[in-house]
């Protein structure tokens, strides 16, 4: 079975701090696809990143960095320098090797940047 | 590229009620899912379809629920009689009918309010 876990259910920081949001998945699958997702609260899911399980480099995007460590099934999401943009529920979500296949997602964490 | 389509975005219904959401998918995208996302927790899917053929189904409450893909386009999905319990946001998400392993697309979603 898949499960993905996403342990901080709320974090709250002042602008400019750095947070991190944890992931942990659990998948038997030798090939598999992780996804962070961001909800604003207009509420529409965006797409962040996208990793696969044959790829633990880790990806820095301007404020936005994800570590990826498949011997500690984690996958865990960094905003350096954070703004009050950034205050959003964020999920991580776990799809099997088979294009189109639905997602699992976490439970999320909601992040509150504070002024 | 316009994106995924729902309306309504909010809906308010009494109990034994019925209610209708509608979402029209990406041009092109074959794939089409409906989710349910109840307020702090990640989305739920309810049903795929692949064109106007339904993947998988298994966590659709088939007593109230229905959905449909008529025509491998647009998609409804029907709640009949609503229930407490089913106050949620509906996402609807597409997927593109190639073999890349690209994210899900997500529109705005309805939220739905059961009194």
């Amino acid at each position: 079975a898949q499960k993905v876990t996403q342990a901080q259910t709320e974090i709250s920081v002042v602008e400019k701090e750095d947070v991190t949001l944890d992931c942990v998945y659990e998948t038997r699958d030798t090939t598999y696809y992780l996804f962070w997702y961001k909800q604003p609260p207009s509420g529409e899911l965006v797409f962040l990143i996208r990793r696969n399980s044959f790829d633990e480099q880790n990806e820095i995007s301007g404020r936005y960095s994800w570590n990826f460590q498949k011997s500690t099934s984690s996958f865990n999401f960094t905003i350096t320098a954070s703004q009050v943009v950034d205050s959003a529920v964020y999920f991580c979500a776990l799809r099997r090797d088979n294009y189109g296949q639905n997602f699992v997602f976490g439970p999320g964490t909601r992040l509150s940047v504070l002024p | 590229e316009a994106g995924v389509a729902q309306s309504p975005r909010y809906k308010i219904i009494e109990k034994r009620q019925s209610v209708a959401f509608w979402c029209n998918p990406i041009s092109g995208h074959a794939t089409l899912y409906w989710y349910q996302q109840i307020l702090g927790q990640g989305p739920k899917l309810l049903i795929q379809f692949q064109n106007n053929g339904v993947v998988d189904d298994s966590q659709l409450p088939k007593d109230r629920f229905s959905a449909e893909r008529l025509k491998g386009v647009d998609s409804t999905l029907k709640i009949q009689p609503a229930k407490l319990e089913d106050s949620a946001v509906y996402l609807c998400a597409s997927y593109p009918d190639t073999n890349t392993y690209n994210e899900q697309f997500f529109g705005p979603g309805t939220r739905l309010t059961v009194l």
